[in-house]
């Protein structure tokens, strides 16, 4: 069974930093394209970040481009989150989902809830 | 930056069909999938590949994809489809997510 299990979300000051987590298990971890997905509260699904099998491809959506670094560590089966000089509007859920072929995103996680408030 | 546009909102009567759709430009020429959200709880993968539906997905839910819409469509419209759905494709490396689509069943 398929299983993504995020950790590391929490309360933290506008220009504060936390590094997210998301354990995989279930399925060879190390043949898939990874994402990050977040949602602020009461709004819409926004596309955050993705890193190619091997970590030599990384994707960013704009608003977060030089500031967070998605990484991956295949031994472990772990996908990273670093998200530094937050602000308010990265406050949300933040879900990995596991990447097929580029097409879909089949599997979620659970979620961690970063909120950005002082 | 490529953009997919769906209306905020569509209701729908209990057995009907209801249909969402999904706007961008030359969107048919791109694989286009859905996701059904519920409050507090994870998107779950409805349609992929424009029409596939995965393991355990009811086959009252169908989708398409032409020209410059994706259309999702529930036949048969239970209580339990009442959610929030999203569009979803993919653009030069990166992922795309239309607006989303509160579903009302009443």
């Amino acid at each position: 069974e398929v299983q993504l299990v995020e950790s590391g979300g929490g309360l933290v000051q506008p220009g504060g930093s936390l590094r997210l987590s998301c354990a995989a298990s279930g399925f060879p971890f190390s043949s898939n394209w990874m994402n990050w997905v977040r949602q602020a509260p009461g709004k819409g699904l926004e596309w955050v970040a993705n890193i190619k099998q091997d970590g030599s491809e990384k994707y960013y959506v704009d608003s977060v481009k030089g500031r967070f670094t998605i990484s991956r560590d295949n031994a472990k089966n772990s996908l990273f989150l670093q998200m530094n000089s937050l602000r308010a509007e990265d406050t949300g859920v933040y879900y990995c989902a596991r990447d097929v072929r580029n097409y879909y995103l089949d599997y979620w996680g659970q979620g961690t809830l970063v909120t950005v408030s002082s | 930056s490529y953009e997919l546009t769906q209306p905020p909102s569509v209701s729908v009567s209990p057995g009907q069909t209801a249909s969402i759709t999904c706007s961008g430009d030359k969107l048919g020429d791109k694989y286009a999938c859905w996701y059904q959200q519920k409050p507090g709880q994870s998107p779950v993968l409805v349609i992929y590949q424009d029409t596939r539906r995965p393991s355990g997905i009811p086959e009252r839910f169908s989708g398409s994809n032409s020209g410059n819409t994706a259309t999702l469509t529930i036949s048969g419209t239970q209580a339990m489809d009442e959610a929030d759905y999203y569009c979803q494709a993919w653009d030069s490396s990166t992922v795309v997510f239309g607006g989303g689509t509160k579903l009302t069943v009443l």
